[in-house]
C-alpha cells in the first residue's frame, strides 16, 4: 500500500513568510511524529500526535511552530515568520499503534530553505 | 531524557570489508533499538532492530548487538558492497512510552570498490 507522503517536497521561503507542510500518514496509523533534520544530523523530535490529540510538543523550537491533526489523519506543520535557522528537512513518520515495538515509517521529507 | 551518541561520524571501508557503528544511550528504560539507513535525498528506512531481551540479531550481512549493562549497541555490516553507502542512524526508545525515539547523529558510510 501507499507509504507516508509529504508535500511539498521542496519549499523556498523568504524570511518572514509563513509556510505550511503537509503529511499524509499510512492509513490507519494512530501515531504521527514530526522531526526536524538539519544537514548532517539525525532527526530531532518536534511533536507527536495520537489520533487527533497532540500529546507532546516539547520539541517545537519556538511558538512560531504549530502543528495540527484535526481529524486524526492528515497533519500540517506550520511555521510562522520563518527564519534562516528554520532551514532543514522536515520529516513526518507514522506508526501503529505507537507504544511497544512499533516501527516508524518515514515520509520523504520536505526540504525547507529560508532565504 | 534520552541521549544517544553515535560513532564514528564517517566511515570509509573497502568493498568486502566489514563496517561497525557504535551507539550509546543514557536512559536505562530504553528497550527498543532500531537502525535506519538513509540514502542521499531519501527517507530513513528501518534495516534492523533489536529488543532488550535479545543480545544479538542477524539478518544476512547485517547484525546488531546489544549490551544493556554497558548501555551500548552496535551495527555490523559484513562483506560491504557499494550499495551499502549511506547514512546510518541508531535510535532508542522505551516501549512503555508512546513512542518518542531519540536518534543518534548518524554515520556516513562510504564503500569504495
Amino acid at each position: 500500500g501507499a507509504g507516508v507522503s509529504q508535500s511539498p517536497r521542496y519549499k523556498v521561503a523568504k524570511r518572514g513568510q509563513d509556510v505550511a507542510l503537509r503529511c499524509d500518514p499510512i492509513s490507519g496509523h494512530v501515531s504521527l511524529f514530526w522531526y526536524q533534520q538539519a544537514l548532517g544530523q539525525g532527526p530531532e523530535f518536534l511533536t507527536y500526535f495520537q489520533n487527533e490529540a497532540q500529546l507532546d510538543k516539547s520539541g517545537l523550537p519556538s511558538d512560531r511552530f504549530f502543528a495540527e491533526r484535526p481529524e486524526g489523519s492528515v497533519s500540517t506543520l506550520k511555521i510562522q515568520r520563518t527564519q534562516q535557522e528554520d532551514s532543514a528537512v522536515y520529516l513526518c513518520a507514522s506508526s501503529f499503534p505507537g507504544q511497544g515495538f512499533s516501527e516508524q515509517y518515514f515520509g520523504p521529507g520536505t526540504r525547507l530553505t529560508v532565504t | 531524557g534520552e541521549n544517544v551518541e553515535q560513532h564514528p561520524s564517517t566511515l570509509s571501508v573497502q568493498e568486502g570489508d566489514s563496517a561497525v557503528i557504535k551507539c550509546t544511550y543514557s536512559d536505562s528504560a530504553s528497550n527498543y533499538f532500531p537502525w535506519y539507513k538513509q540514502e542521499l535525498g531519501k527517507r530513513p528506512q528501518l534495516i534492523i532492530d533489536i529488543r532488550s531481551n535479545v543480545g544479538e540479531k542477524k539478518d544476512q550481512r547485517i547484525a546488531v548487538t546489544l549490551n544493556k549493562t554497558a548501555k551500548h549497541f552496535s551495527l555490523h555490516i559484513t562483506e560491504t558492497q557499494p550499495e551499502d553507502s549511506a547514512v546510518y542512524f541508531c535510535a532508542a526508545k522505551a516501549t512503555d512510552s508512546w513512542g518518542k525515539f531519540q536518534f543518534g547523529a548518524g554515520t556516513q558510510v562510504v564503500v569504495t570498490p
